[in-house]
């Protein structure tokens, strides 16, 4: 079936560095899944980050970025300079282009230290 | 700004006894969901809804019940709640899951 894998449960970055979390996707019945990232605030819900639906692009929201690479069936978020705001659960996700749901990552905690 | 407001936000239940999750949005979506977040899982898709009146089973609806009395509440609920159903729970509404889906800010439930 179709899955999206996040190999990190948990990622800790200084305040400035770069950050990368990794993501990859097996969409089988789905030719071209859209890709999103959501992030989830302490004490808060999930909201959208990114999303790209077209193979090549990139997406960009609050300094994160995200590139849809079919090739590579891969969509890793990441940041050049992290902030301690920052600091939350990022959940990579597919859809396919007329689904009915999203498929989840187990998500990503990122904790930034100060 | 959509709105999906979930309650209640915590909830301690006894084995066996039923367990009802309540979902609001005011965004006006036909769609809404269910999910359940597990540590080491993603968040795993439990019922959704296409409109009041309608419920479907998503990946995992077993131990749930769903129900869309109108467009804008669905509730999901657990007749006879198990351990295995300690969670969090998300409710989502959306147009379309892949254009954006709205998320409620969680209830933790701990079946006793």
């Amino acid at each position: 079936g179709d899955s999206v894998t996040q190999t990190e449960g948990q990622v800790t970055v200084s305040e400035s560095k770069s950050l990368i979390i990794n993501c990859t996707y097996s969409a089988t019945s789905i030719g071209y899944p859209n890709l999103f990232w959501y992030v989830r605030y302490p004490g808060e819900g999930l909201q959208l980050l990114l999303k790209v639906i077209t193979a090549g692009q990139k997406g960009s929201s609050r300094g994160f970025e995200a590139t849809y690479n079919k090739e590579a069936t891969s969509f890793h978020l990441q940041k050049a300079s992290v902030q301690e705001s920052d600091s939350a659960v990022y959940y990579c996700a597919l859809s396919g282009s007329s689904g009915n749901k999203l498929i989840f990552g187990i998500g990503t905690l990122l904790s930034v230290k100060p | 700004e959509a709105a999906v407001t979930q309650s209640p936000r915590n909830k301690v239940a006894v084995t066996g006894g039923k367990v009802t999750l309540s979902c609001n949005q005011t965004n006006n979506h036909n769609n809404m969901y269910w999910y359940r977040q597990d540590t080491g899982h993603g968040l795993r898709l439990i019922h959704y809804s296409y409109g009041a009146g309608s419920t479907e089973k998503g990946d995992i609806p077993d131990g749930y019940k769903a129900s869309r009395p109108s467009q804008e509440n669905f509730s999901l609920i657990l007749e006879l709640a198990t351990p295995s159903q300690t969670s969090v729970y998300f409710c989502a509404s959306g147009d379309r899951p892949n254009e954006r889906l709205f998320f409620g800010h969680g209830t933790k439930l701990s079946v006793l």
